[in-house]
């Protein structure tokens, strides 16, 4: 059958490496932004999240990086498991009223060899 | 932990028909949203819900799409006349806050098949 859709870019790693994960985006009212994961067949999981007054935030094996001059958002995740094999998208909420609705980037299948 | 439910999990409809996706926000959380994901591509907003009323919607949620919260648990999506190219992954979402800040809660998705 004729294949559709958009083709993910593909991040493998070795068990216990890190892996960054980068996203670029466009709109440079964009305040909030979090990351996504998405295992197959379920919904987005929540990740981390960062405020733009902000340039680095930490969680529990994970660091989301923003970068507001070129509109770079980053995750990396330390010592990956196999568990973290997933699709991860970055999502950005613009400031301004009713602006309720998160954009969602293209996502990267991460991939964690073991 | 507080979760968002969606039923069903897969919908298969003939074109044309109304279909209506159902969902259950996490019960202390006062905005809710309507996201789809085309199969292999990103997860696309359609329209948020406060108080009630719409507060933001996509250019994709058209006239055929509608949102009701009929009673105080349920929030629904209908689509009144199904084209092939509804198919899709349709993800409900619940916050705390206005535009989810601090989290929006994401269900586990109803598959919509139109044939």
């Amino acid at each position: 059958g004729e294949s559709v859709g958009l083709h993910l870019p593909t991040l493998s790693v070795q068990e216990g490496d890190n892996s960054i994960i980068n996203c670029a985006y466009s709109n440079s009212a964009s305040d909030y932004f979090i990351w996504y994961k998405q295992e197959s067949g379920k919904g987005p999981q929540f990740i981390i999240d960062i405020r733009s007054n902000m340039d680095k935030r930490q969680g529990q094996r994970v660091t989301v990086l923003l970068n507001k001059t070129v509109k770079h958002l980053s995750l990396q995740i330390a010592a990956t498991q196999p568990g973290d094999s997933a699709v991860y998208f970055c999502a950005e909420r613009a400031e301004g009223g009713g602006a309720d609705g998160l954009t969602f980037g293209k996502g990267t299948h991460l991939i964690i060899q073991p | 932990e507080p979760e968002v439910t969606q039923t069903p999990s897969h919908q298969v409809t003939q074109m044309g028909q109304e279909v209506i996706l159902r969902c259950v926000p996490i019960s202390n959380h006062l905005y809710f949203y309507w996201y789809r994901q085309i199969l292999g591509q990103k997860v696309e907003f359609l329209v948020s819900f406060y108080n009630n009323e719409i507060s933001e919607k996509s250019e994709i949620f058209d006239d055929q799409f509608s949102v009701e919260r009929p009673d105080g648990s349920n929030f629904t999506l209908k689509i009144r006349s199904t084209k092939l190219e509804d198919s899709a992954m349709y993800f409900c979402a619940s916050s705390a806050k206005r535009g989810g800040i601090g989290e929006q809660y994401f269900g586990p998705g109803t598959r919509l098949t139109v044939t």
